[in-house]
């Protein structure tokens, strides 16, 4: 299986700072036939579902704000919010589509105001 | 787009549950549907997936043997039933939608608002 990890595990930021997430995978999701690396991230907030922010590592979902960007490649992959809201606190989750089964998410990543 | 769960339920050890996922807004069978849960406090963990077109499943293999998923395309209805639960089977569980009917590589576009399944002597 593809292990997920993220750091931090907890983060404060002040408002309008920028907040940066990362997510290290145990092997490359990088597919060379297409070049895609398969690779999503999540928000969520409590008493909700899962919200997909990112796919394909960089690509926003639809309706996503854009202060909301996604890098990396391989095995290493960045969430970048660059100028916080309130309404970004969250815990944020990255996942591996890369192979399956099993999908695997990382631990998860609370975001705070500081 | 919506996928309406239903509703909380608690169980005694040993016993089975099964949670319904009603689809609307899209073709049911141009999507496939994941199943993923999430323990009190804890992260995400994806327990399998369903084809919306051929039915086709893939379990993961921590449930193998206790989980079925199936689907109902006459009312675009996928469920999850979970037998000889335990107590850490005490969780909220998630359908999620996957873009890609024919492989389980998915990320998950849209999510059910999760039901509440306990399971308490």
């Amino acid at each position: 299986d593809i292990v997920m990890t993220q750091s931090p595990d907890s983060l404060a930021v002040s408002l309008g700072e920028r907040a940066s997430i990362n997510c290290k995978s145990s092997q490359s999701l990088l597919y060379t036939s297409n070049n895609k690396n398969y690779l999503a991230w999540y928000q969520q907030k409590p008493g909700q579902p899962p919200k997909l922010l990112i796919y394909w590592a960089s690509t926003r979902q639809s309706g996503v704000p854009d202060r909301f960007r996604g890098s990396g490649s391989g095995t290493d992959f960045t969430l970048t919010i660059s100028s916080l809201q309130a309404e970004d606190v969250a815990v944020y989750y990255c996942q591996q589509y890369y192979t399956s089964p099993p999908i695997t998410f990382g631990q998860g990543t609370r975001l705070e105001i500081k | 787009v919506e996928l309406e769960q239903s509703g909380g339920d608690v169980k005694k050890p040993g016993a089975s549950v099964k949670v319904s996922c009603k689809a609307s807004g899209f073709t049911f069978p141009s999507y496939a549907i994941s199943w993923v849960r999430q323990a009190p406090g804890q992260g995400l963990e994806w327990m399998g997936w369903i084809s919306g077109n051929s039915g086709n499943t893939e379990y993961a293999q921590n449930f193998q043997g206790r989980v079925t998923m199936t689907t109902d395309t006459s009312t675009d209805t996928a469920y999850l039933e979970l037998r000889s639960l335990r107590s850490d089977d005490t969780a909220v569980y998630y359908c999620a939608r996957g873009p890609d009917p024919y492989s389980s590589s998915s990320y998950f576009d849209y999510w059910g608002q999760g039901t509440l399944v306990t399971v308490s002597s």
